[in-house]
């Protein structure tokens, strides 16, 4: 176990929609990042926030977006929902944003019919 | 990011020690080399990371070539719980994007009795 949780772990939805993925770090990381993981694509970096901010940005679609909230946990807006969208999102943590090692959680399996 | 190279697979007999290799011969100065694997249908987990000398831990050894333009990553005895995709990742340090994890291919090791 990590430390880091993701809820929902699965998820199944359709065209059009709009969804939310909630990522909780381990105690005391300030770093967030988000992952998805496609069969095509593998595993990409999409997003970093470290103590509420935005830190760094990788390919993460303009119709994706995400937060860290004050208690630290995060969230992955995913709308306008299309089928390559359906995937493996996962969250990682870790203390701070220099080469520490990242901890992930189980991820959330989104599909998109 | 440098690029690193990997075979796609590899088979090892339960108990036997296994080599997985990776060249990175673009590999720069404030490049290090991380280690992560990602277990069947889990997120990926932080196995070892290294800059020029060799390292060990608990749960593994990375071997770096002198020239740091391949590495090692040694499991001495591999049991079937090591079955997993082993991801080697380099991390400038000298990036102000340092913390993210640029995820190849990797190497998915099969491990028979």
């Amino acid at each position: 176990d990590s430390g880091v949780t993701q809820t929902p772990k699965h998820l199944i939805t359709a065209t059009g929609q709009r969804v939310t993925l909630r990522c909780s770090p381990r105690s005391g990381d300030l770093s967030v990042y988000w992952y998805q993981q496609s069969l095509d694509q593998g595993l990409q970096f999409l997003i970093q926030y470290y103590n509420g901010e935005e830190r760094a940005k990788g390919n993460i679609l303009e119709r994706f977006s995400a937060q860290q909230f004050p208690d630290l946990h995060s969230e992955l807006n995913l709308s306008s929902l299309e089928l390559g969208d359906s995937a493996l999102y996962f969250c990682a943590s870790s203390a701070g944003t220099v080469q520490e090692t990242q901890y992930f959680g189980p991820g959330t399996r989104l599909l998109v019919l | 990011d440098a690029k690193t190279t990997q075979p796609n697979s590899m088979e090892s007999n339960e108990e036997e020690p296994v080599h997985l290799p990776c060249n990175h011969s673009t590999i720069s100065g404030t490049d290090y080399i991380h280690w992560y694997r990602q277990l069947p249908s889990q997120g990926p987990e932080y196995v070892i990371h290294g800059l020029t000398s060799n390292v060990n831990n608990r749960m593994a050894s990375l071997a770096i070539a002198e020239d740091r333009k391949s590495s090692t990553l040694i499991l001495h005895r591999a049991t079937l719980r090591d079955a997993a995709v082993y991801y080697c990742i380099l991390r400038d340090i000298g990036s102000g994007t340092a913390s993210k994890l640029t995820f190849g291919t990797g190497t998915r090791l099969q491990v028979t009795l």
